[in-house]
């Protein structure tokens, strides 16, 4: 198992267009996480899965953000009609029902133009 | 609102000086963990406390969670140019982990 694989690392879109990004979590992991980052701030928590089943998501997940997880495996969030304040690191986390903290992957950098 | 506020937001020091970065809310949480982040990358999970009073070191790093678990700081010893990056403090209250804003630390060789 090499850890929690994020893609693509880097995404430029224009504004208005839509992105996919795609989560790896640990294979034993049944919880997975996703949390937005800028620049010299800490993440901020966006929705999590616990297998398949979306328990929570944040205020911050507008209806143009969507998350799916569909066989308690890799999960995608996808963002539509894109905006600037968009731009962030999209970090994907994963935890084994909780416990002993998340490990992250390394993150997608979204810049939108 | 930010639930869990670290100070100081940045510090830059001379390779072998000590430091400490604190971590303080208002909420009670049943645990708390401390990561690092380097530029372009997700954080790494560096301790997990648990218990009001706690402190566990780790090489040449110290953590104390509150009494009240409310609030928590990291004491790094000798500090050396590998400890750049930025240390996050992240308050468990249940179903997700909160993370603080965040300490930018240079260490200066």
């Amino acid at each position: 198992d090499t850890g929690v694989s994020q893609n693509p690392r880097h995404k430029i879109t224009k504004r208005g267009q839509n992105v996919t990004f795609r989560c790896d979590p640990i294979s034993e992991h049944n919880r997975l996480y996703w949390y937005r980052q800028t620049l010299g701030q800490g993440p901020e928590f966006l929705t999590y899965f616990q297998n398949e089943a979306q328990l929570e998501k944040s205020r911050l997940l507008s209806d143009r953000f969507s998350a799916e997880r569909p066989k308690g495996s890799f999960s995608t969030l996808e963002i539509q009609r894109t905006e600037q304040g968009d731009s962030a690191m999209y970090l994907c986390a994963s935890s084994f029902q909780g416990r002993d903290g998340y490990t992250f992957g390394s993150g997608t950098r979204l810049t939108v133009v | 609102t930010q639930l869990l506020e670290q100070s100081p937001q940045f510090l830059s020091i001379q390779e072998g000086e000590n430091l400490t970065v604190y971590c303080n809310s208002s909420s009670v949480f049943s645990s708390l963990q401390w990561y690092r982040q380097e530029p372009g990358e997700g954080p790494v999970l560096l301790v997990t406390v648990v218990t009001g009073g706690e402190v566990k070191k780790l090489k040449r790093l110290t953590f104390q969670f509150g009494d009240a678990r409310k609030d928590s700081s990291l004491h790094i010893t000798a500090a050396q140019p590998g400890d750049t990056g930025l240390y996050l403090c992240a308050g468990d209250r249940g179903s997700q982990f909160y993370f603080g804003t965040g300490t930018s630390l240079t260490v200066i060789p």
